[in-house]
């Protein structure tokens, strides 16, 4: 079963605006979230991860919130730009290697 | 410094035929993972693999599936007998510890399997 539940499938926002992405788990094992990036025809690339002892982490345009006690993160996208066009996945694992991942997220970034 | 290498990048195969995918890490790492993703879905852990040694093979399917790393060249995820539900993209990542926390697994593109 999906450990990670991903929303929205895929999304369109304008130039400039805010894209949010919104990730659930059930596993309190968890305790280390990564983002992944994936553009098409290449593998997934790390954008940023958290930890569950801080509730907000941010990179430049790219910021996680994490809210523990509801067991969930997501991903906000700050002045999205054509460029952040992408497939977008968040993932958790609880070992340190095995990771889970949500089913993905399509942005389209409208110029 | 190349990335994770993956090849063939496409692989058709027809019912009941072998796929094999082979995967070489990047220069110095030695912590190599396989991921399935199937259609609409997120990537899936298969297997954990370090030099001769398979570590962690919990998401591999009991039958047909098996992987290597040889002490020399590229890992290899090997599907006998695929059938039409075999179709998928297959990641290889590779890292040069274990933590994910601090060494992030580093992906290659994949090999696009299709099933005819």
């Amino acid at each position: 079963q999906q450990q990670v539940k991903q929303s929205p499938q895929s999304l369109i926002v304008q130039k400039g605006g805010i894209s949010i992405i919104n990730c659930a788990y059930e596993n309190t094992a968890f305790d280390y979230f990564p983002w992944y990036q994936q553009f098409p025809g290449k593998g997934p690339a790390l954008l940023i991860a958290i930890r569950p002892d801080v509730s907000e982490k941010k990179e430049g345009r790219f910021t996680i919130s994490f809210n523990k006690s509801a067991k969930q993160f997501s991903l906000h996208i700050m002045d999205s730009q054509p460029g952040d066009s992408a497939t977008y996945f968040c993932a958790a694992t609880p070992n340190d290697y095995k990771l889970s991942f949500g089913a993905g997220t399509t942005v389209t970034v409208r110029a | 410094n190349a990335g994770v290498m993956q090849n063939p990048r496409h692989l058709v195969r027809r019912r009941g035929q072998e796929a094999r995918l082979r995967c070489s890490p990047m220069k110095g790492h030695s912590h190599v993972y396989w991921y399935r993703q199937l259609p609409e879905e997120g990537l899936k852990f298969m297997v954990y693999l370090q030099k001769e040694n398979i570590i962690d093979e919990s998401g591999m399917p009991k039958e047909r599936f098996s992987a290597e790393f040889p002490k020399e060249g590229p890992s290899i995820l090997r599907i006998q007998q695929v059938v039409r539900g075999d179709s998928a993209a297959y990641f290889c990542a590779s890292s040069s510890v274990l933590a994910v926390r601090t060494d992030t697994q580093y992906f290659g593109p994949g090999t696009r399997l299709t099933v005819l």
